[in-house]
């Protein structure tokens, strides 16, 4: 992901929407991207990742597409849920499992 | 699948003492462990990358001296702060990656709390 940011962008749905969290990473030589769901006080729980030669993966209610021309990854989530809310944050790695940059991260608040 | 214990959880200590955070692969052996810092509303932030029998490599701007990691063996880890001073009041948290043969990628660790007063 990007540098770290000092605030936090909040996305706000309501129940059974679907959610579109947006991400931009700056390493070029990143072939392996992550997006992480953090909960108050926890440690990154792993959603869904991606290859550098994908450009979408589908999960279970997830969806990550990856733009490597403009160096952009969002997650989808359809029919969120309220146990969704939670921090989401992007991570990409370059090859070899050496440094996990993480970018900004999102905070997902989904409504009853 | 691939788990990371940390421990404590939540620590507070007195400014000036030191504090020791374990972070320990369960069921893999872990070649490479990382450790990060969180601030609240922020990302995590890589203060160093620790490799088994070898010295870490810290990231620009983390002093070594202040952040102890010792990597003894491919399942444990270890983050010590040292002289702690209320402004090292963060979220710690450490990843591990498994050696070469499984598919684990990078797992975390449940983070730890520590506040320095």
């Amino acid at each position: 992901g990007e540098s770290v940011g000092l605030h936090l962008p909040t996305l706000s749905v309501q129940e059974g929407d679907n959610s579109i969290i947006n991400c931009a990473y700056s390493n070029s030589a990143s072939d392996y991207f992550i997006w992480y769901k953090q909960e108050s006080g926890k440690g990154p729980q792993f959603i869904i990742d991606i290859r550098s030669n994908m450009d979408k993966r589908q999960g279970q209610r997830v969806t990550v597409l990856l733009n490597k021309t403009v160096k952009h990854l969002s997650l989808q989530i359809a029919a969120t849920q309220p146990g969704d809310s939670a921090v989401y944050f992007c991570a990409d790695s370059p090859p070899g499992y050496s440094t996990l940059t993480f970018g900004k991260g999102t905070m997902l608040l989904v409504s009853p | 699948g691939a788990v990371v214990s940390q421990h404590p959880s939540r620590v507070i200590c007195k400014s000036g003492t030191s504090v020791k955070i374990e972070c320990r692969s369960l069921d893999f052996q872990a070649t490479t462990m990382f450790w990060y810092r969180q601030f609240p509303k922020q990302s995590l932030m890589l203060m160093a990358t620790s490799n088994e029998g070898s010295k870490a490599t810290y990231e620009q701007g983390v002093e070594k001296d202040k952040f102890l990691i010792n990597h003894a063996s491919l399942t444990l880890s270890t983050l010590t702060v040292t002289s702690a001073h209320p402004e090292d009041s963060s979220f710690y948290i450490c990843s591990a990656v498994a050696t070469a043969g499984t598919n684990y990628g990078y797992t975390f660790g449940s983070g730890t709390r520590l506040t320095v007063v």
